[in-house]
């Protein structure tokens, strides 16, 4: 089966400036997750959808973060305005269900100068 | 919100010597605990995972043990190969969502 697709895998922006994530999950699988994973550190959970409903946001920064899944299926994670201290690995992952395995994405590399 | 706690950073160990991660977590509401394995510049991958209903699960060469009263679980790796290299992450999370994820281990395996 095909894998979750992310793009881009690279991008560099300038602070203050706006940058947008996309991820496409695995087929059928309901579950989506947005993590940030900084450079020798674990991944922290953004945001969690189950279907186009979101579970759990508690750790999105939402002053600056937003992410939406539409019709239950892609999603997009934005950030507007960046800042220095956003550079790092956003990985989207998806399951069929929130028991179940986490299937990562290759993850955008964003660096923020 | 949890707080997960992943000993050691870095861990270096013979091949064919059996290495351990420990984690320490502060939600006793947190009931799924999975680890996962990271390859340099790779995705996360599942290697096994353990309900609060269970005690040991063991999978081949890699077992996790869960000590629900003292708020910690530990991932085992016996006969180790060099393949097994890599940045390992303990979790936890309650009902399979508000996942947390510790610090990491860099686990080095000589050959």
């Amino acid at each position: 089966e095909a894998g979750v697709a992310q793009s881009p895998r690279y991008k560099i922006i300038e602070k203050r400036q706006s940058v947008a994530f996309w991820c496409n999950p695995i087929s059928g699988h309901a579950t989506l997750y947005w993590y940030q994973q900084i450079l020798g550190q674990g991944p922290k959970l953004l945001i969690q959808f189950q279907n186009n409903g979101v579970v759990d946001d508690s750790q999105l920064p939402k002053d600056r973060f937003s992410a939406e899944r539409l019709k239950g299926v892609d999603s997009t994670l934005k950030i507007q305005p960046a800042k220095l201290e956003d550079s790092a690995v956003y990985l989207c992952a998806s399951s069929p269900s929130s028991y179940n395995e986490q299937f990562f994405g290759p993850g955008t590399r964003l660096t923020v100068l | 919100g949890e707080n997960v706690e992943q000993h050691p950073s870095t861990l270096s160990v013979q091949e064919g010597d059996s290495a351990v991660i420990k984690c320490t977590y502060s939600d006793s509401a947190s009931n799924y605990f999975p680890w996962y394995k990271q390859e340099l510049g790779k995705r996360p991958q599942l290697i096994i995972d353990i309900r609060s209903n269970v005690g040991e699960k063991k999978d081949q060469r890699i077992a996790v043990t869960l000590n629900k009263t003292a708020k910690h679980f530990s991932l085992h790796i016996t006969e180790t190969q060099p393949e097994d290299s890599a940045v390992y992450f303990c979790a936890a999370s309650w009902t399979g969502n508000q996942f947390y994820f510790g610090t990491g281990t860099s686990l080095t395996v000589i050959p």
